[in-house]
């Protein structure tokens, strides 16, 4: 049981190229989400999906696509990169029921130059 | 969503008792509390939640008055590795189609 996983740990890219995070869960988790956190701050809500089949923008959505592949996957895509976009991005899915519990990925270190 | 506060920052010494407070003075009925933690160069781990009074697990105890405008992480007998970040987060948890929201957290240094 790996839990939450990303691909890939760094990148590197240059303004203007694209890219797609990935992350996948194995504990059937319904909800996912991709989150953003710039140095000393907090996570910010990028995109979320609460069930297969749905997606749903967030606190800061510009400049990001999502894509819900199944259940298990939950890719994020950078169409443009733009060097406000460098970040740690953080993926994570939800239990859910009588907890409030989310698992989150170890995270995607982006830079853009 | 309720919105919190924390303070930015604090300071203990190893096997110390650690009391974080957050402040959510316009919580609704539908929410719940709960408190996150993160280490450097990680993602943020669920540590406990609760509705009101008190919840304890291995890890932590949650006390939450009466009146829930704030509440209580209280981590007994502090070591090194307790230094993280801990998140206070306040919203209902049966609307899937929620998120969280983090805010700055506080930073606990533990000193040797």
């Amino acid at each position: 049981n790996a839990g939450v996983t990303q691909t890939p740990k760094f990148q590197v890219l240059k303004t203007g190229q694209s890219m797609t995070l990935q992350c996948a869960q194995d504990m059937n988790h319904n909800s996912m989400y991709w989150y953003r956190q710039d140095p000393g701050m907090g996570l910010r809500l990028i995109y979320y999906s609460a069930s297969e089949g749905t997606t749903d923008k967030g606190e800061v959505p510009n400049g990001y696509n999502v894509s819900r592949l199944n259940k298990r996957e939950f890719s994020l895509r950078l169409e443009s990169a733009a060097p406000s976009q460098t970040s740690v991005y953080f993926c994570a899915s939800r239990a859910g029921g009588r907890t409030d519990t989310q698992y989150f990925g170890p995270g995607t270190r982006l830079t853009v130059l | 969503l309720a919105k919190t506060t924390q303070p930015i920052s604090m300071d203990s010494y190893e096997g110390q008792e650690v009391n974080i407070t957050c402040s959510h003075n316009n919580i609704a009925t539908n929410d719940y509390i709960t408190w996150y933690q993160q280490f450097p160069s990680q993602g943020p781990r669920f540590i406990i939640q609760g509705y009101k009074t008190k919840v304890t697990n291995e890890v932590a105890s949650l006390f939450i008055p009466a009146d829930r405008k704030s509440s209580t992480l209280s981590l007994p007998r502090v070591s090194l590795s307790d230094t993280a970040v801990y998140y206070c987060l306040v919203g209902p948890i049966y609307t899937g189609r929620r998120a969280l929201t983090f805010g700055s957290g506080t930073r606990l240094q533990v000193q040797p």
